[in-house]
């Protein structure tokens, strides 16, 4: 198994540029989601997914749109990229929620991506 | 919101001294999740806890929670070097399904 898989690895973007994060898993997990790594500040969440056609916010979802039409993949889009949204981008996924107290909530992390917008 | 915070923000240690790291929660806590990021690396999941005051250990890893769920260490006995890394805890409120991390600890070993 590949685990969890992020490209592009790094990214350069200009103020108001779009792209798209890529993000797959092959373990067949429901539970999918994306942070931000800044310093000092630990990881955000910015979205995340219970199963496919399922989203919801997390802590700083402003900036940033996502979809989840196959239960392997959750790709996360930049509109309209802001000098604020450089940072490291992590995807992870888990057997179901993080936050269940039984068996499969432990997250695997991709290797992420290190966004710098100029 | 849920807050939770770390301390301390950095700590160096000669090798083979123990290292202790401290999660502490505003709100009470269901469960609580440690994960360890190598330098230049991905967080990768230690343990959960789930019970008030529970102790789990793993090798020289020792976990404990608190009685009252609002806090949580991460103890290391005689470090070693292949310790380095940050360590973040990620709790869980009651009734909010999202995980909230920590701002990290950052330990370094000094040979």
């Amino acid at each position: 198994n590949a685990g969890v898989t992020q490209t592009p690895k790094f990214q350069v973007l200009k103020t108001g540029q779009s792209m798209t994060l890529q993000c797959a898993q092959d373990m067949n997990h429901e539970y999918m989601s994306w942070y931000r790594q800044d310093p000092g500040m630990g990881l955000r969440l910015i979205h995340y997914s219970v199963g496919a056609g399922i989203t919801d916010q997390g802590e700083v979802p402003n900036g940033y749109n996502v979809s989840r039409s196959t239960t392997e993949d959750f790709p996360l889009r930049l509109l309209s990229a802001a000098p604020s949204q450089t940072s490291v981008y992590f995807c992870a996924s888990s057997y179901q929620m993080p936050t269940r107290d039984t068996h499969g909530h432990e997250q695997f992390f991709g290797p992420g991506t290190r966004l710098t917008v100029l | 919101g849920q807050q939770v915070m770390q301390i301390p923000q950095y700590q160096h240690v000669q090798e083979g001294e123990d290292f202790t790291t401290y999660c502490n929660s505003s709100t009470t806590l269901s469960n609580i999740q440690w994960y360890k990021q190598r330098p230049g690396g991905h967080p990768v999941f230690l343990i959960q806890l789930v019970k008030s005051g529970e102790v789990k250990k793993q090798k020289r890893l020792t976990f404990q929670f608190g009685e009252a769920k609002k806090n949580s260490s991460l103890h290391i006995t005689a470090t070693q070097t292949t310790d380095v890394g940050t360590y973040f805890c990620a709790g869980r409120d009651f009734g909010n399904e999202k995980l909230t991390f920590g701002t990290g600890t950052r330990l370094t070993i000094i040979p």
